[in-house]
């Protein structure tokens, strides 16, 4: 089992640039969620998806959009980015809507 | 609103115990967890409380008292490889939908 993978690992954009981060489990959990953490902070949450088929917005989703691919993928997409869009960008999975959540190595994201 | 409290630094001894607190305020809430985080790596699980009480696991043991609003990890035994940032988190309803709501971690220091 890999559990969470992500991809890239790193990326470095320039302003008004888009990309998508790839997410992706092999557990089989209904819950997929994208965090942003800046440095020194705690893990916000950006977008989630309680089920395939669903998404809703977390604490900060301006500037991002997802997508529920199928039950093992769930994408990230920066449309236009922006400098305040640099972070590191996990994304994370659970069995029940966020009980214990298995986190990826993370997206090391900067914008110039 | 919703907040965390929780110290930002704590240092300690090898063989030492260590607590670190974490207060709360949110409505709905569900329960407290705890994640363990490595320079440069993700977020891993360590535990969950729902009710009031310590829950053991080997070194590392977690309480909640939820009239309170209060909860510790405590860590024994420590080790250098237990330092880490440590992130409580909420699970709690509110806005419409369950959320998991980080605090900004506490970064602990393991001394030999």
């Amino acid at each position: 089992n890999a559990g969470v993978t992500q991809t890239p690992k790193f990326q470095v954009l320039k302003t008004g640039q888009s990309m998508t981060l790839q997410c992706a489990q092999d557990m089989n959990h209904n819950s997929m969620y994208w965090y942003r953490q800046d440095p020194g902070m705690g893990l916000r949450l950006i977008y989630y998806s309680a089920s395939e088929g669903t998404t809703d917005k977390g604490e900060v989703p301006n500037g991002y959009n997802v997508s529920r691919l199928n039950k093992r993928e769930f994408s990230l997409r920066l449309e236009s980015a922006a400098p305040s869009q640099t972070s590191v960008y996990f994304c994370a999975s659970s069995e029940a809507e966020n009980y214990e959540q298995y986190f990826g190595p993370g997206t090391r994201l900067t914008v110039t | 609103g919703q907040s965390l409290e929780q110290p930002s630094e704590v240092t300690a001894v090898e063989g030492a115990i260590v607590q670190i607190n974490c207060t709360y305020q949110t409505s709905g809430f569900y329960g407290l967890s705890w994640y363990q985080q490595h320079d440069g790596g993700a977020p891993t699980f360590l535990s969950y409380n729902a009710l009031d009480g310590l829950e053991e696991t080997g070194r590392f043991s977690s309480f909640l008292s939820r009239s309170d609003s209060y909860g510790y990890l405590l860590l024994q035994e420590l080790q250098m490889k237990d330092s880490a940032s440590y992130f409580c988190a909420v699970r709690s309803f509110s806005g419409g939908y369950n959320k998991l709501i980080f605090g900004a971690g506490t970064r602990l220091a393991v001394h030999p």
